[in-house]
């Protein structure tokens, strides 16, 4: 089972609607959570960490459910320029500084 | 102002052809990272540098090598390059302190996108 696992889509979403997708983690023990964004053929940036209590950031809101292991992400009012791979990424507590990515959520956003 | 630096950006080898990617950090952080991702996958990290111990990854060919002469730099080289080894090549840093692993954001470089031919 791999470690992260999304599904890569693509979400196509009209402009100004909400599109809301999960990432499943196999490692109980992963204390640390976040979704970065990719443009094509441009490096990850961080997008938002993820809370055990949910947080929100503008039109983005992260939420962290431990006892199903999913987080997701919710874009609402979807703009153009939304259009990206949004990664799940998880940090496992012991022992090293690993990141595990998922392959990305790719979302095009329509006109 | 760019705070990860890679160089080139773009690289062409010949297969078999050994070559060197540069990483480059004004953030001081201690912990330096080389991932490889290649198209529609996720990044793949082949190795870390916790400082100056080196961390290699249990599936990372033998045919990458990673050097880190001091806290700034860091180097990928690939000893004899296969067209499966054409990708991007991503550097990231953290900060991190103490032994539990961090919670902090890793921050990428653009990268250098390899072709081998």
């Amino acid at each position: 089972r791999k470690e992260v696992e999304q599904d890569p889509g693509p979400f196509n979403v009209p402009e100004g609607a909400t599109v809301a997708f999960n990432c499943t983690y196999s490692n109980s023990a992963s204390q640390s959570f976040f979704w970065y964004r990719q443009d094509c053929r441009k490096e990850p940036k961080l997008l938002m960490s993820v809370y055990s209590s949910g947080n929100e950031d503008g039109r983005f809101t992260a939420q962290l459910n431990r006892a199903s292991q999913y987080i997701s992400l919710l874009i609402r009012d979807s703009k153009l320029s939304d259009s990206a791979t949004y990664l799940c990424v998880v940090n496992s507590f012991y022992g090293n500084n690993r990141l595990a990515f998922g392959k990305g959520n790719q979302v095009v956003v329509i006109p | 102002d760019a705070m990860v630096i890679q160089n080139p950006r773009y690289q062409v080898t010949q297969f078999g052809k050994p070559v060197t990617l540069s990483c480059s950090q004004t953030l001081n952080h201690n912990v330096m990272y080389w991932y490889q991702q290649k198209s529609s996958q996720a990044p793949k990290l082949l190795f870390h540098y916790y400082d100056k111990d080196f961390n290699n990854e249990a599936d990372t060919p033998d045919n990458f090598q990673s050097r880190r002469p001091n806290t700034s730099f860091c180097f990928l080289d690939i000893r004899s390059p296969g067209l499966g080894d054409a990708a991007m090549y991503l550097c990231a840093t953290s900060s991190t302190s103490g032994v539990i692993a961090s919670t902090d954001t890793q921050y990428f470089g653009p990268g250098t996108r390899l072709t081998v031919l």
